[in-house]
């Protein structure tokens, strides 16, 4: 595609819910990467893809958040049993190759996560 | 841990002024250095990237610089308007991005 979607654009959940959030990458683009920017932190990193493998999942806050990707395309972050906390703008990022001097990333709209 | 500083948090300035903004980073073994602009409400806009390897980088009335040996990332903006008003952040990429905490610009008409 011509650029990185995400969806839906904006979530309003209750807490206790599961939500799942959706990131279709740059076709081609090998790598994906996931952030979260949220009031109190900033951006910060969450899980990084390369194909449908996840090699480094350290920014992912609990146990509550995973992440799939399929065909080394389509990408889904799940949080479960979602708290006040998760509030936050989810950001999917994608790149043509990961590391390196090459590694340009490219963001999508984001995804507001609202939780009452 | 990469750390990545922004200063000033916020800047504001009347047209046509330049703008600098400043990013330091604590762990020099980076890819490249990128700036981004953030609009309200509004995803990430890419502005520019410097490779490790390069020492500025130049985009219309921005320029941007970078001494990896001391950690550091200057953003020029030449001749603002009011159209520059938004947060700019930069992130280093070690593979994955950190970003700093963002420099909050506003232009006066």
């Amino acid at each position: 595609g011509a650029g990185v979607s995400q969806s839906p654009s904006n979530k309003v959940t209750e807490k206790g819910k599961d939500v799942e959030l959706r990131c279709d990458p740059i076709s081609g683009h090998t790598a994906l990467y996931w952030y979260r920017q949220s009031l109190g932190q900033g951006l910060e990193f969450l899980i990084y893809f390369q194909g449908n493998s996840a090699p480094d999942k350290s920014g992912l806050p609990s146990d509550r958040f995973s992440a799939e990707r399929t065909g080394g395309s389509v990408s889904t972050l799940t949080i479960q049993r979602t708290q006040q906390e998760d509030s936050a703008v989810y950001l999917c990022a994608s790149s043509r190759i990961a590391g390196g001097p090459q590694d340009t990333q490219y963001f999508g709209p984001g995804t507001r996560l609202t939780v009452l | 841990k990469q750390e990545v500083t922004q200063i000033p948090a916020a800047l504001s300035v009347p047209e046509g002024e330049n703008l600098v903004l400043n990013c330091s980073f604590t762990d020099s073994a980076i890819y490249n250095l990128q700036w981004f602009r953030q609009d309200p409400g509004k995803g990430l806009t890419s502005l520019l990237l410097i490779q490790s390897s390069q020492r500025e980088q130049t985009s219309g009335r921005l320029n941007a610089s970078l001494d990896k040996s001391s950690g550091r990332s200057t953003l020029y903006i030449a001749a603002s308007q009011p159209g520059d008003s938004a947060t700019y952040l930069c992130a280093v990429n070690d593979y994955k991005l950190s970003f700093g905490a963002g420099t909050t610009v506003t232009v006066r008409a």
